[in-house]
């Protein structure tokens, strides 16, 4: 059974510090790797697509890296605002034409 | 605005009833998803469409079935609801699949 396991599952962090989180997969026959953001009372936003061992992307202060060989991608944000306050989802693709495998997410809380 | 819309916003209803939701995926999308997320639950995959085939299968129960129409809407039929059936649920739609999905705002169904 694949299976996408995100830590931790829940995450409070004082406004202004920086965070990371981790998404865990298996590395064999890997096909892509997504980052999403989900908002209380919004759905869920894509915010990277990873595809390449070493790959690192990066939107405003959130970026990530990506280890295929190892099976697992970091999310780190820096200088966390009250706005990032979501929950970050991981999904796995292994095979172009195949359905998103969805982590359960870590749940981000920011203490003002 | 992902361009993926979902019909109704909201919908209450009785144990026993039947309800139709409606999606209409983004201009050009072939893919459709439909997801559950209960109260306090992640994203529960239920089904996937391809340019209107079932393409994957997931947590879906018997009572629920879905279709994609030649103009590529798609819709989720539950029946026989239980309370428990009370839940938020998104269509996401993708270019063919395995690419980042782009997800509706969610019907939101509430069993009475």
């Amino acid at each position: 059974i694949l299976n996408v396991e995100q830590s931790p599952q829940s995450l409070h962090v004082q406004e202004g510090d920086s965070t990371n989180f981790t998404c865990s997969f298996p590395s064999s026959n890997f096909y892509a790797l997504h980052w999403y953001r989900w908002e209380t009372a919004k759905s869920p936003e894509a915010l990277f697509v990873m595809t390449l061992n070493g790959d690192e992307k990066k939107k405003g202060r959130i970026s990530a890296t990506l280890n295929t060989k190892e099976g697992y991608s970091y999310l780190y944000i820096k200088g966390s605002q009250p706005e990032d306050s979501a929950t970050y989802l991981c999904a796995l693709t292994m095979d172009s034409n195949y359905q998103l495998i969805w982590g359960a997410g870590t749940k981000l809380i920011i203490k003002p | 605005d992902s361009g993926v819309t979902q019909t109704p916003k909201h919908l209450i209803t009785a144990t026993g009833q039947r309800v139709t939701l409606r999606c209409s995926p983004r201009s050009g999308d072939l893919s459709v998803y439909w997801y559950q997320q209960s109260l306090d639950q992640g994203l529960q995959f239920l089904i996937q469409y391809y340019n209107g085939e079932e393409r994957a299968k997931g947590n879906i129960l018997e009572r629920f079935s879905a279709q994609q129409f030649p103009d590529l809407h798609s819709e989720l039929n539950l029946s026989s609801l239980e309370l428990g059936d009370s839940a938020l649920y998104f269509c996401a739609s993708s270019p063919t699949g395995g690419e980042t999905q782009y997800f509706g705002p969610g019907t939101r169904l509430l069993v009475l």
